[in-house]
Order: C-alpha cells, then sequence, then structure tokens
C-alpha cells in the first residue's frame, strides 16, 4: 500500500533549469495538493487539484505550474528555477466525501528536497 | 501574514509525563483543526482533528482541546513516550475550502 510517492527525494538544480516533481497516489483520491516547507517555517499551499482537468493557486503559486491529467498523477513544474524556490516540496491527497471538508486529514508524501544553486 | 501560530519552536518533557503543545489562530472563520506529527526525512502523519462544534476530541494517548472563545487549541499527550519524538504542527481549514494553513510546528523531545 504505497499510498502517495513523490520523486526525486533530492535534487540539486542550477539557477534557470527547469524540472518536474512526480507525484502519484494510488488511493483513488480526488483532492491533491502541492506544499512547501521552508526552513523553521510551516507548510505553504502551492497549488491543489480538486479532481482530473481541474486545478487552483494556493497561497504561493508563483513560478510553479502544474496539471493534472489522470486521478493519480499530479505533477509539479518549475519552469525557471530561483534561489528562492529551494525548499521541501511536499505532495499530499485526500478523499471527497460529502461536501464538508471535515473529518478528511490530508495523506502526505515523504518530500523531495530541492536545492537551487 | 501567520493565521495559525505555535510560539513554542520546541519542548521537552520526560517520559511518562504529559506533553502539551499549543497553538492559537487568527481567523475566526476556521472550522476544522488537525494535528500532524513529522519525522525527519518523512512527510507529516495526520494525528487528531477536531470540528469547531466540539471542544474536546480524544484518540488514546492523545487529546485535542479547542477554546473558540480564545482561538486557541492544545494537545495533550498522556503519557509521553520516546517514539513521540517529532515536530508537531498545528493546522486549519475553514468550512468548504480546500486548504490548510499550518503552524511552524514545535519540535517534541521526550527524554527517556
Amino acid at each position: 500500500n504505497a499510498g502517495v510517492t513523490q520523486t526525486p527525494k533530492f535534487r540539486i538544480l542550477k539557477i534557470g533549469q527547469s524540472m518536474t516533481l512526480q507525484c502519484t497516489q494510488d488511493m483513488n483520491h480526488n483532492y491533491m495538493y502541492w506544499y512547501r516547507q521552508d526552513p523553521g517555517m510551516g507548510l505553504k499551499l502551492i497549488y491543489y487539484s480538486v479532481g482530473a482537468g481541474i486545478t487552483d493557486k494556493g497561497e504561493v503559486p508563483n513560478g510553479y505550474n502544474v496539471s493534472r491529467s489522470t486521478t493519480e498523477d499530479f505533477p509539479l513544474r518549475l519552469e525557471l528555477a530561483a534561489p528562492s524556490q529551494t525548499s521541501v516540496y511536499f505532495c499530499a491527497s485526500r478523499p471527497r466525501r460529502g461536501f464538508v471538508y471535515s473529518n478528511q486529514p490530508q495523506h502526505f508524501g515523504d518530500g523531495t528536497r530541492l536545492s537551487i544553486l | 501574514d501567520q493565521q495559525v501560530k505555535q510560539n513554542s519552536p520546541s519542548l521537552s518533557v520526560q517520559e511518562g509525563r504529559i506533553s502539551i503543545l499549543n497553538c492559537d489562530y487568527t481567523n475566526s472563520m476556521f472550522d476544522y483543526f488537525l494535528w500532524y506529527k513529522k519525522y525527519p526525512a518523512e512527510g507529516p502523519t495526520f494525528l487528531i482533528s477536531i470540528s469547531s462544534i466540539k471542544d474536546k476530541n480524544e484518540d488514546g494517548r492523545f487529546t485535542v482541546f479547542l477554546n473558540k472563545s480564545a482561538k486557541h487549541l492544545s494537545l495533550h499527550i498522556v503519557p509521553s513516550q520516546p517514539g513521540d519524538s517529532a515536530v508537531y504542527f498545528c493546522a486549519a481549514s475553514e468550512a468548504g475550502a480546500n486548504n490548510l494553513f499550518f503552524g511552524t510546528g514545535t519540535r517534541l523531545t521526550v527524554i527517556p
């Protein structure tokens, strides 16, 4: 039972390079999320998706893009890497039950540690 | 603008004693609160939650208390065990919203 899987676990990029962080979940969850966690800070939402083909911005979307072509996958794209994007990135998912958010905690992957030099 | 605040970056407790982790929030529209536990090099793991219609929720050794008038919640761990040593994040969301707002975390160390 894999849950939420993120690849790669670590990556070093040069300024201006691009890359895609992969996230896949095998729980058939409708909702998926991307967060970043900077040192000493809480997690901040970058983008989220409520289902295949539907995405929306979170608190800190600038410099990132997402797509959601399947229920399982939710990749995060960095087009022009900048030092400010050095962070740990977490992907999460949760099921949709009814219209109430309550009692539906998000399940997280183990993160991708990204350094941009 | 931090809507969820954990003002204690760290806490040390003797094994067997009670651990109390605190969290304050500013947004009165929050109606669902969660605690996550995080070990190094792993993602956050859901621990316990509470909705705004309750003031207490218990799950084994873990109890969360919510004081809506003070915009404050706390997590009690009794008895504390060395395996509880981790970073604990408080999180909150508004009704029907899709995003969670996280605090900055409290590192709990349980001393054997």
